[in-house]
């Protein structure tokens, strides 16, 4: 079975500028959740998304975004890019919604100059 | 807010010692993880615990649920250099959302 499929795997944007991440879970796999990681906050919960529904958020503001597809195919959407915005973008994908066993994907780190 | 504290945040160790990472909580978490991230790639769940008092081995490694539920310890006997890297804890609250710690940095010299 192949993994949770992450691109691009790096990324360099510019402030104000805005970017889209995309996530494929693994086949059967119908809940996808992003997290942020970085150095001084660790892994910060975004959003997880069930069969193209948002079902939990996290406390970050409405500059981040996503969607689901039919095919559970997932994007993250950042506007407005600020400098902290730079960090490690994690997607995790689940058989079923709400924690359990998270398989992650290798991430898409983002640099914003 | 469920806030997970990991001690230590770095460890560096000789091949061969052991050592011990802690993941302290106030709060009663339903289950929790363990997870190892190395360089470049995403966290790999190791193990998770349910029960309190569980200890789970893996090989070299030993998981423990506190008997309260809001602390879990991974202790590594005889490190080695393919050791290296992130552990991270994640507590699971009633609704099953992870919380996760802010890890530990093992570095493991040969």
């Amino acid at each position: 079975k192949a993994g949770v499929t992450q691109t691009p795997r790096y990324l360099i944007k510019t402030r104000g500028q805005q970017v889209t991440l995309s996530c494929s879970p693994i086949s059967g796999h119908r809940s996808v959740s992003w997290y942020q990681q970085t150095p001084g906050q660790g892994l910060q919960f975004l959003f997880e998304y069930f069969s193209e529904t948002q079902r939990n958020k996290g406390n970050f503001p409405g500059r981040f975004s996503g969607r689901q597809f039919s095919n559970s195919r997932s994007e993250m959407n950042v506007s407005t890019l600020e400098l902290g915005d730079s960090a490690l973008y994690l997607c995790a994908s689940n058989p079923r919604t709400g924690g359990g066993k998270l398989f992650f994907g290798s991430g898409t780190q983002l640099s914003v100059l | 807010t469920q806030l997970l504290e990991q001690s230590p945040q770095f460890l560096s160790i000789q091949e061969g010692e052991n050592l011990t990472v802690y993941c302290n909580s106030s709060s009663v978490f339903s289950s929790l993880q363990w997870y190892r991230q190395e360089p470049g790639e995403g966290p790999v769940l190791l193990v998770t615990v349910v029960t309190g008092g569980e200890v789970k081995k893996l090989k070299r490694l030993t998981f423990q649920f506190g008997d309260a539920r809001k602390d879990s310890s991974l202790h590594i006997t005889a490190a080695q250099p393919g050791d290296t890297g992130l552990y991270l804890c994640a507590g699971a609250d009633a609704g099953n959302m992870l919380t996760f710690g802010g890890g530990t940095r093992l570095m493991v010299k040969p």
